[in-house]
């Protein structure tokens, strides 16, 4: 099955920094999705792409849909302590019936304050 | 508030026992899905559903069964529940070609 590498699989920063994770496929996807799940909720979508090369931003965060469909990164600029959680990438095709994520193992986000 | 709702949000379970969670969700989404998520793994597809009446099996669906009798609730059942089934479980959904998923706040199940 499908499946997506995310790295790093975890990292500590000091606050004021700016992260930098990403997702791979070895298949294309139509959709790429972030989400941030903190502890004890379930995840919550931070930014929705659609199109190869498309650079998407919310706030602090800046997400891309890579050129060839295969991959996406996801940028944090000036780490704050709420940023820590997990961060997930997700991958989404809509062809015939199923329409299901694929999701990365997650990067677990720890800051420094 | 909109969205989707979980039930029960803790639960334990000695093995060979059977469960029922639901999942409900209040925006008239066609599709919904559950998921379990394992340390180290990600959050996997159980069983998902693209409307009332219909379920399909998704990455690790052994040893669970599902329902969509409404459109808005989707069940998840555990017949015989094995120390393997401990997990968080996310319930989601999202409209026709949505543009992301609503994710339910997770059941906690322990089976001992």
């Amino acid at each position: 099955g499908q499946q997506l590498n995310q790295s790093p699989q975890s990292m500590f920063i000091q606050e004021g920094e700016d992260v930098s994770m990403n997702c791979t496929s070895s298949s294309i996807f139509n959709t790429w999705l972030w989400y941030k799940q903190d502890p004890g909720e379930g995840p919550v979508l931070l930014i929705a792409l659609y199109k190869a090369g498309e650079l998407t931003s919310n706030g602090r965060l800046t997400a891309q849909f890579g050129i060839t469909r295969k991959d996406s990164f996801l940028n944090i600029s000036a780490s704050i302590p709420s940023d820590v959680g997990i961060y997930f990438c997700a991958g989404l095709n809509y062809g015939g019936s199923q329409g299901n994520l694929i999701f990365g193992k997650g990067t677990k986000l720890s800051v420094k304050p | 508030n909109a969205g989707v709702t979980q039930t029960p949000k803790f639960r334990v379970l000695k093995t060979g026992q059977s469960m029922t969670l639901l999942c409900a969700q209040d925006m008239n989404h066609e599709y919904m899905y559950w998921y379990r998520q394992d340390p180290g793994m990600g959050l996997r597809l159980i069983h998902y559903s693209v409307g009332e009446g219909t379920t399909a099996k998704g990455e690790v669906p052994d040893g669970y069964n599902v329902s969509r009798l409404k459109k808005q609730n989707f069940l998840l059942g555990l017949e015989s529940a094995a120390p393997s089934q401990t997990s968080v479980y996310f319930c989601a959904s999202t409209s026709r070609g949505g543009k992301g998923y609503t994710f339910g706040s997770g059941t906690r199940l322990t089976v001992v």
